[in-house]
Parts: C-alpha cells; structure tokens; sequence
C-alpha cells in the first residue's frame, strides 16, 4: 500500500510555461514534505521542503504547496527551463521514517 | 564543499560475501539514512539514524545492518549478500529543524550480487 504516490508517470512541458507536479499522500502524520530531482546516474538533489504547519513554501523558481485537508501536494516551477527535464520525487517524512513516490519524469521542451 | 560520499561507486560480488558501503558526510549533520533504487519500486528507505548510537528500521531493512559510533559515518553493511540485494544504493545525510528540512544525497553505490 503505497502511503505517497505520483500518479502522471510523465509530463511534458514548453519552455517557459510553469511545470506542475503532483503527489498524494495518506497519512495524516507525515511532518514533512520533500521534493528531489534526479538524473541518470547520480544521486537525487534535494529541491524544497515545506512542514507540514506550512501551506506553501517557496524557493526562486521552485513553490512547493500543501493541501492537508486533501492530502495532496504539488511542486510549480516558473518558468520552465530545458535543465530541469529530469525524474521529480516527493517524499513524506513521519519522525525521520521517509517514504518516497515513485517519481514523474519531467520533459522540458525548447 | 559540502558533500556526501559513498564508497564503492561500483560494486560485484557473490552470494554470502560479506561487505560494508561507507558512507560520510562533512556538514555535521544529525540525521543519516540509506536507501535502495529499484526499477518500478522508486526509492525505498533502509534503515535512518537520527544521531549517534541512535538507529532504526526502514521500509526494507531485511538483510542489511548499519552502525552509527560517529556522526560523520553511516556505513551499511550486507553480512551474507544475496542476489535480490542487487541494487542501486544511495547515502544520505539532513539537516532537521523546527520548520527546517534539507537532504542531500551521495553519488549512489551500485551493487551487483551474483
């Protein structure tokens, strides 16, 4: 029973229009929300977080928001550059225990 | 620069040799924990630590063990490797506070048990 799930496997999108991406969750609990990008071959770079006291959070092109009462997040990111096509995670944090989705592959397109 | 390292980068073995991935951070970070990458399955949590001689289970600690005597170090350790253990493995070390989450992730170990 997956507790975080992405469920667009993929998503394109044209440069410079905003990229959204989604994620939901069930447990209540979680007191964190992360989300990563990751490339082939390397390890996944933390983008944002955001507590789950907190319904939105923002990092330059990057606005992670949180809907607890849905329990549903999503990651914007304005404008969209061809860089960031890559894999995107969410993940949920309860007490140090994190538990990924299993990722949305982002496809930007020039 | 602060960073997280894992060695091996790459690794192949056989079944029921024993062998340790070290994993080390420079950012004086609390919070350390282990993940494996498997195709379709995405990222699963092995075992985490929140500190020194502070660890605990994961999503999927079968097979594995971890020991934390310094906060610099967290290696992960296969006592008797099987094939189903064939996977890519990454280190991770955070900074936890009130309000405050941030995780950065090593290179990954990719390990192959034949």
């Amino acid at each position: 029973d997956q507790q975080v799930k992405q469920n667009s496997p993929s998503l394109s999108v044209q440069e410079g229009r905003i990229s959204i991406l989604n994620c939901d969750y069930t447990n209540s609990m979680f007191d964190y929300f992360l989300w990563y990008k990751k490339y082939p071959a390397e390890g996944p770079t933390f983008l944002i977080s955001i507590s789950s006291i907190k319904d939105k959070n923002e990092d330059g092109r990057f606005t992670v928001f949180l809907n607890k009462s849905a329990k549903h997040l999503s990651l914007h990111i304005v404008p969209s550059q061809p860089g960031d096509s890559a894999v995107y995670f969410c993940a949920a944090d309860l007490a140090g225990a994190l538990v990924f989705g299993k990722g949305t592959r982002l496809s930007v397109i020039a | 620069e602060a960073q997280v390292t894992q060695n091996p980068r790459y690794l192949i073995t056989v079944t029921g040799k024993k062998l340790t991935v070290t994993c080390s951070q420079n950012m004086n970070h609390e919070y350390m924990s282990w993940y494996r990458q498997d195709p379709g399955l995405g990222l699963r949590q092995i075992y985490y630590s929140m500190n020194v001689e502070v660890t605990d289970k994961g999503d999927v600690p079968e097979g594995y063990k971890v020991s934390r005597k310094e906060k610099r170090n967290f290696p992960l350790i296969l006592e008797s490797p099987s094939p189903n253990q064939t996977s890519l493995y990454f280190c991770a070390s955070s900074l936890i506070r009130t309000g405050l989450y941030e995780q950065y992730f090593g290179p990954g170990t990719r390990l192959t048990v034949t």
